[in-house]
């Protein structure tokens, strides 16, 4: 499975973009990049993934760069319930045996009023 | 989505006790995880529970230690035997559908063994 990288933590204010990177340079061609949160004392919860396009819904955008070696969670304007664990995650597309999500570290973002 | 429920939410065990954890789905899943998460670590996956089958553990864990169930398509059970204090961690249950992307997770059973 490809690897990520995450910065171990960061912090934001309130009310402004909390921008959260991670490298996989070894990604491979149909791997996609999801994204996973996890508050304290919670279950995960899934937030977004995509493959080499750009993604937003409801919670957070996904920028993915051009040769997909890294992306960027936009969170646009992150609350201080935002606060939690953030995960960057590659794994192939769903079907076949590769279907695990398996965690790294992630990133601890504490937004701050 | 999926709606998962763990019990117990948590339990404080002796040392040489077993522990059966339940995950409950409201609808049918093709596939069911359980995971690991040690004080201030990430998430580990101990195995895959297949349903009517013996359950696939990842490297580190074993069918003696971990032992699952998954006698159907919306309920599995994770029992954590011959407890130390190193089991000590919230478990939790994970589950995928067939046509979703997405993983859910259950909201954990934090175990503190004495």
């Amino acid at each position: 499975d490809a690897k990520t990288t995450q910065p171990p933590s960061m912090d934001c204010a309130e009310g402004r973009a909390a921008n959260l990177p991670c490298n996989h340079s070894t990604i491979s061609g149909n791997e996609y990049v999801y994204w996973y949160r996890q508050i304290h004392s919670q279950g995960p919860q899934y937030i977004i993934h995509g493959l080499k396009n750009n993604e937003t819904n409801e919670m957070a955008s996904l920028i993915i760069t051009e040769d997909r070696k890294s992306s960027t969670l936009i969170l646009p304007h992150a609350t201080l319930r935002d606060t939690a664990v953030y995960y960057c995650i590659v794994r192939p597309s769903r079907g076949g045996s590769n279907y695990k999500l398996t965690f790294g570290k992630g990133t601890l973002l504490t937004v701050n009023p | 989505s999926a709606v998962i429920s763990q019990k117990p939410s948590r339990d404080i065990c002796q040392r040489g006790t077993s522990l059966t954890i339940q995950c409950q789905v409201d609808s049918q899943v093709t596939m069911m995880f359980w995971y690991r998460q040690q004080p201030g670590q990430s998430l580990t996956l101990i195995a895959t529970a297949n349903q009517g089958s013996e359950a696939t553990y990842e490297s580190g864990f074993v069918i003696d230690k971990f032992p699952i169930s998954r006698p159907n398509l919306t309920f599995s059970t994770l029992t954590v035997s011959n407890m130390s204090p190193e089991d000590s961690s919230i478990y939790l249950c994970s589950v995928r559908t067939a046509d979703s992307y997405e993983q859910y997770f259950g909201p954990g059973t934090r175990l503190t063994v004495t």
